[in-house]
């Protein structure tokens, strides 16, 4: 079982949609998630971060987190055609403090956002 | 948060030879890394490059592969030695100043 899944893609949704990105992971010592977003051939680029169960809104962004159910989600709201990217769902785990920014990744979704 | 600068940002390399990757920061971090990605995958961390220390690998890498130098707090270097088309990846260096930030990639291709 991979430590960080995500839904598989890719994803294709019309312009001005909501695009739901969802993610599960299997290290319930896990404290802190992130999504990251990559344009192809760059580097990812950090756009939510959450560590408390609920909502966490940032603009057009939403990060949803539950602990219980080991899952997290990133709601993509008037998705525009430059949200077109690979999202990647990122998962730290930082008992003890040993482990800041070690991240473990899941495996990606393509999300394309058509006009 | 930090601004890194990592070089080369792409090479193409004969097998068998090694490839030095530079990652330079604009400030001070304790936590720096390296992370792979191959293509079509996602992000694999290589290993924490510990300043005054000798790195801590994760699990499938190691030394002798990818030997990594962090001689103070705003710099480390990143090594692939005696490469094979395997090597073929994008390699990252990262910094933790409360959240993780990355550099451009350097993108190696092992012919």
């Amino acid at each position: 079982q991979k430590e960080v899944e995500q839904n598989s893609g890719p994803l294709s949704v019309p312009e001005g949609a909501i695009a739901s990105l969802n993610c599960t992971y299997s290290d319930r010592g896990s404290q802190s998630f992130f999504w990251y977003r990559q344009y192809s051939g760059k580097s990812p680029e950090l756009i939510m971060s959450i560590y408390s169960n609920g909502d966490k809104e940032d603009g057009r962004f939403t990060a949803q987190l539950n602990k219980a159910s080991q899952y997290v989600s990133l709601l993509i709201r008037d998705s525009q055609p430059s949200d077109s990217a690979t999202y990647l769902c990122a998962v730290m785990v930082t008992a003890g403090g040993t482990s800041y920014g070690k991240l473990t990744f899941g495996q990606g979704t393509i999300l394309t956002v058509h006009p | 948060s930090a601004v890194i600068s990592q070089k080369p940002s792409r090479d193409i390399c004969q097998r068998g030879t090694s490839l030095t990757i530079q990652c330079q920061v604009d400030s001070q971090v304790t936590m720096m890394f390296w992370y792979r990605q191959q293509p079509g995958q996602s992000l694999t961390l290589i290993a924490t490059a510990n300043q005054g220390s000798e790195a801590t690998y994760e699990s499938g890498f190691v030394i002798d592969k990818f030997p990594i130098s962090r001689p103070n707090l705003t710099f480390s270097t990143l090594t692939v030695s005696n490469m094979s088309p395997e090597d073929s990846s994008i390699y990252l260096c990262s910094v933790w100043d409360g959240l993780n930030t990355f550099g451009s990639g350097t993108r190696l291709t092992v012919v």
